[in-house]
């Protein structure tokens, strides 16, 4: 099946500051999704992004599906961003996302 | 708007004894649901997904069983817990599978 890998694996940040969270797939995708879980374990929509760029607030979003794989921007960052960034995708027909190991992101006072 | 409902919000059972997890969609119909468990705070893992009344998909054979009694109904389920078991289960909804995916709260288990 499809692998996804996400880098880095971890990351801290201090307030304020940018940063970008990379998301690999080893195959062709038709539906790529991006979640921030925050510390209380919900999980949250960040975008659908099978291609192209979207923006939303401070956090955007591009994916290069000619060349697999997809980034995140988050920039001036806050400490509410802190928690863990998945990438999810769905490679072809009725099969489920497939999700990444995700990116833990700390961001400090 | 829709809503995606789970409960209980956590649970501590015996080993050895039954489980029942339920979630619920509201404001839509025939929707795809999904049962995931996160054990180590990081990764999801698919164990269950349904696309219509009575279907059920397993992704990882275990002690668990999942069934789908009404449209908008999705129940995870055990006879007997194993140690584990203990995670953060997950319910999710889509329209469909190229579809956003939308996650309810969560259950957080412990078996001990």
């Amino acid at each position: 099946g499809i692998q996804v890998e996400q880098s880095p694996p971890d990351l801290i940040l201090q307030e304020g500051a940018n940063s970008t969270l990379r998301c690999n797939f080893s195959d062709s995708v038709n539906n790529l999704q991006w979640f921030h879980q925050n510390p209380w374990g919900q999980l949250i929509n960040l975008f659908y992004i099978p291609s192209g760029t979207k923006q939303n607030g401070r956090l955007s979003a591009t994916t290069v599906a000619t060349e697999r794989y997809s980034l995140l921007y988050i920039s001036s960052s806050q400490t509410t961003d802190s928690g863990v960034y998945f990438c999810a995708v769905v490679n072809s027909g009725n099969t489920p996302l497939v999700f990444g190991k995700g990116t833990r992101l700390s961001v400090i006072a | 708007s829709q809503t995606i409902h789970q409960w209980p919000a956590t649970l501590v059972q015996p080993v050895g004894s039954p489980l029942s997890l339920e979630c619920t969609v509201e404001g839509t119909s025939n929707p795809n649901l999904y049962w995931y468990r996160q054990a180590a705070g990081r990764g999801l893992q698919l164990l269950f997904y349904s696309v219509g009344i009575g279907q059920i998909s397993s992704e990882v054979p275990q002690n668990l069983s999942a069934s789908r009694p009404q449209d908008r109904q999705f129940i995870l389920s055990s006879k007997k817990l194993l140690l584990s078991d203990s995670g953060f289960y997950l319910c999710a909804w889509s329209a469909g599978t190229l579809e956003t995916q939308y996650f309810g709260p969560g259950t957080r288990l412990l078996v001990l």
